[in-house]
């Protein structure tokens, strides 16, 4: 049961566009549709961004969106905002057991 | 507004237990799978335990097997996890979470809705 890998650190200025990717197997990512995105604040509790890989949950801003790509997940912001500041994580069931990336920070420059 | 509660963290030392509680209203509780999660100071996430909506199957984090057991009483709406020879390294904030499936391997390790958290420390 190893973590998915995501890169510790993304930046971008507001109205920007960034990309948090996540990487996995073919045994969690790569195996399933449900593979689902979290923002955390600092303080917190983490809040559902996007779900089955490409999904939104109401009331998630179309600011937000995922994609799968074999082993790899991604989420993309789009027109950042200052509030998008904060820590995100990926997340996918793996068979018998839920898998989390080790998250991103996201600082909005 | 669907609410979970967790209750039940605090001190205790190594090689100790605690029950954990996660009270929930306003949604049909048996109707879906429900998972803790736990996150360290400072660290990231990571799931430690799952019960489908009849609370019939479990799963468990390798880290954990052996140790925790969580059941639900749906009569209750509420969700516990056992622990038991707790070590430092189960430090954490201990996160309920409802998943969105009553099956845990269809929708139930997708978190909509979470707990506040609840601490537990493990130290001497």
């Amino acid at each position: 049961q190893s973590a998915l890998t995501q890169p510790a650190s993304v930046s971008g200025s507001p109205g920007q566009s960034i990309t948090i990717s996540c990487t996995g197997t073919s045994s969690d990512v790569g195996g399933y549709n449900f593979v689902s995105w979290y923002q955390q604040h600092p303080g917190k509790a983490p809040k559902l961004m996007i779900f089955e890989g490409i999904e939104r949950p109401s009331g998630v801003s179309n600011r937000f969106s995922g994609s799968k790509s074999g082993n790899t997940a991604s989420l993309t912001i789009s027109g950042l905002q200052a509030e998008d500041e904060a820590d995100y994580y990926c997340c996918s069931y793996a068979g018998g057991s839920t898998l989390f990336g080790g998250g991103t920070k996201l600082t909005v420059l | 507004e669907v609410l979970l509660l967790e209750s039940g963290g605090g001190l205790v030392q190594p090689g100790g237990s605690l029950r954990l509680s996660c009270a929930a209203s306003r949604f049909i509780f048996s109707n879906y799978a429900m998972s803790w999660v736990r996150q360290a100071p400072g660290k990231g996430l990571e799931w430690v335990s799952a019960s489908s909506g009849s609370g019939g199957d479990t799963y468990y984090a390798d880290s954990v097997k052996g140790r925790f057991t969580i059941s639900r009483d749906n009569s209750k709406n509420t969700l516990y996890l056992q622990m038991n020879s707790l070590g430092a390294e189960d430090t954490a904030l201990y996160y309920c979470a409802k998943g969105v499936g009553y099956y845990y391997k269809s929708g139930g390790s997708t978190f909509d809705i979470w707990g506040q958290g609840t601490m537990v420390t493990v130290s001497s």
